[in-house]
């Protein structure tokens, strides 16, 4: 399966905590980006990669939320001190030339 | 802001018939929409896409339209099938590619 491949499916926190996700995605795809979806919502755009440049963040990543991507290959997303606000799935998408976006499964983060 | 609204957040429909979903947009600067699909606890799947300079793109059942001068945008699936049951999102991608999406239309198709 050569998909974007995200890791866990689900992580259950206690608040406070940090949390750390991880992305794969497919391999020859420069852009990656990363989305958070609440119930009943779209996915909202929280950050994206060019290779390993991270080139726009969104003012809904606060200064607890950061991603990096090393070497342009698989990206991290950490958040810390989570709360519950941050509730959520959290998507990763990657493409080689928008708009033909992939996106994995997704990791869906409950905090408690 | 919304820049992305489906106003309809369910619709359904009987198999075979046509399903037709809505979708508004306010920035004239969008260069590619795109329609996607989501089961639960899955990521969305992408189902067809049109640029701004286009006002139709076809994909077998899947067709959409797009009215620039309205600003809206529509997918018609025809014959509708019950494993087409989900939630369907409009998504607009601005100058980055970065996605802005609608909040869904959960479709059901009725046997």
């Amino acid at each position: 399966d050569t998909g974007v491949s995200q890791d866990p499916r689900h992580k259950i926190t206690k608040r406070g905590q940090n949390v750390t996700f991880r992305c794969d995605p497919i391999s020859e795809h420069n852009r990656l980006y990363w989305y958070r979806q609440t119930l009943g919502q779209g996915p909202e755009f929280l950050t994206y990669f060019q290779n390993e440049a991270q080139l726009e963040k969104s003012r809904l990543l606060s200064d607890r939320f950061s991603a990096e991507r090393p070497k342009g290959s698989f990206s991290t997303l950490e958040i810390q001190r989570t709360e519950q606000g941050d509730s959520a799935m959290y998507l990763c998408a990657s493409t080689p030339n928008p708009p033909g976006y992939t996106f994995g499964s997704g990791t869906r983060l409950t905090v408690v | 802001d919304q820049q992305v609204k489906q106003n309809s957040p369910s619709l359904s429909v009987q198999e075979g018939r046509i399903s037709i979903l809505n979708c508004d947009y306010t920035n004239s600067m969008f260069d590619y929409f795109l329609w996607y699909k989501k089961y639960p606890a899955e990521g969305p799947t992408f189902l067809i896409s049109i640029s701004s300079i286009k006002d139709k793109n076809e994909d077998g059942r899947f067709t959409v339209f797009l009215n620039k001068s309205a600003k809206h945008l529509s997918l018609h699936i025809v014959p509708s099938q019950p494993g087409d049951s989900a939630v369907y999102f409009c998504a607009a991608a601005d100058s980055s590619y970065k996605l802005i999406f609608g909040s869904g239309t959960r479709l059901l198709v009725r046997p």
